[in-house]
């Protein structure tokens, strides 16, 4: 399987950018998912990155990968308080089992008004 | 367009018991995932099916879990007898035929096993 770690916490002001960082073991992965879960929630796909792509932007969102480094970033512009909820990196494996997701423990991103 | 629909919202059984959770996926989807999301933790796959069969059932504990995809539509997870470590979120997902990844998940069961 698959490692997948992220930190746990990440608290920022209002309006400022978040960053949320990602690193995982499998470099054969190629589509790297993130996933956002408010509480009591499912999750929800917000955005991915084809693993032959660098940047991916996507309205306030933008995606970084150093498939090198095996690296996954996730920033988030202007965020409001509205983006507070857990973002999980979610690589996805294309061996043997079609679309399997390998999910870490998700960042609690905490936004103050 | 309706999301995936789970049932019930929350169950609170004692150890050694019996219980089940229904899905029933997007229409039109024909994969099917039930992933267990213990507290603090991201989810991880239990099973998943395209269409009634089953794809994947390798993080499945088949001592005491189930569950099946009649008629390739509507699922049930079945858990017998539950242990204390079985208190978790079940979710169940669901994906549009040849985009696997881009999953649909329900809003999940809340199991308390006490």
């Amino acid at each position: 399987g698959e490692d997948v770690e992220q930190s746990l916490f990440l608290s920022v002001r209002e309006g400022d950018s978040s960053v949320i960082n990602c690193t995982y073991t499998d470099s054969s992965s190629t589509y790297l998912y993130w996933y956002k879960q408010e509480p009591g929630a499912g999750l929800q796909l917000l955005t991915y990155i084809f693993s032959n792509m660098d940047m991916k932007q996507d309205q306030r969102l933008t995606v970084l990968l150093n498939k090198k480094d095996k690296h996954l970033s996730l920033r988030i512009a202007d965020t409001q308080t509205g983006d507070s909820a857990i973002y999980f990196c979610a690589p996805a494996d294309r061996g043997s089992t079609l679309g399997r997701l390998y999910f870490g423990r998700g960042t609690q991103l905490t936004v103050w008004p | 367009e309706a999301g995936v629909a789970q049932s019930p919202r929350y169950k609170i059984i004692e150890k050694r018991q019996s219980v089940a959770f229904w899905c029933n996926p997007i229409s039109g989807h024909a994969t099917l995932y039930w992933y267990q999301q213990i507290l603090g933790q991201g989810p991880k796959l239990l099973i998943q099916f395209q269409n009634n069969g089953v794809v994947d059932d390798s993080q499945l504990p088949k001592d005491r879990f189930s569950a099946e995809r009649l008629k390739g539509v509507d699922s049930t997870l079945k858990i017998q007898p539950a242990k204390l470590e079985d208190s978790a979120v079940y979710l169940c997902a669901s994906s549009f035929p040849g985009v696997y990844e881009k999953l649909f998940f329900g809003s999940g069961t809340q199991l308390s096993v006490l």
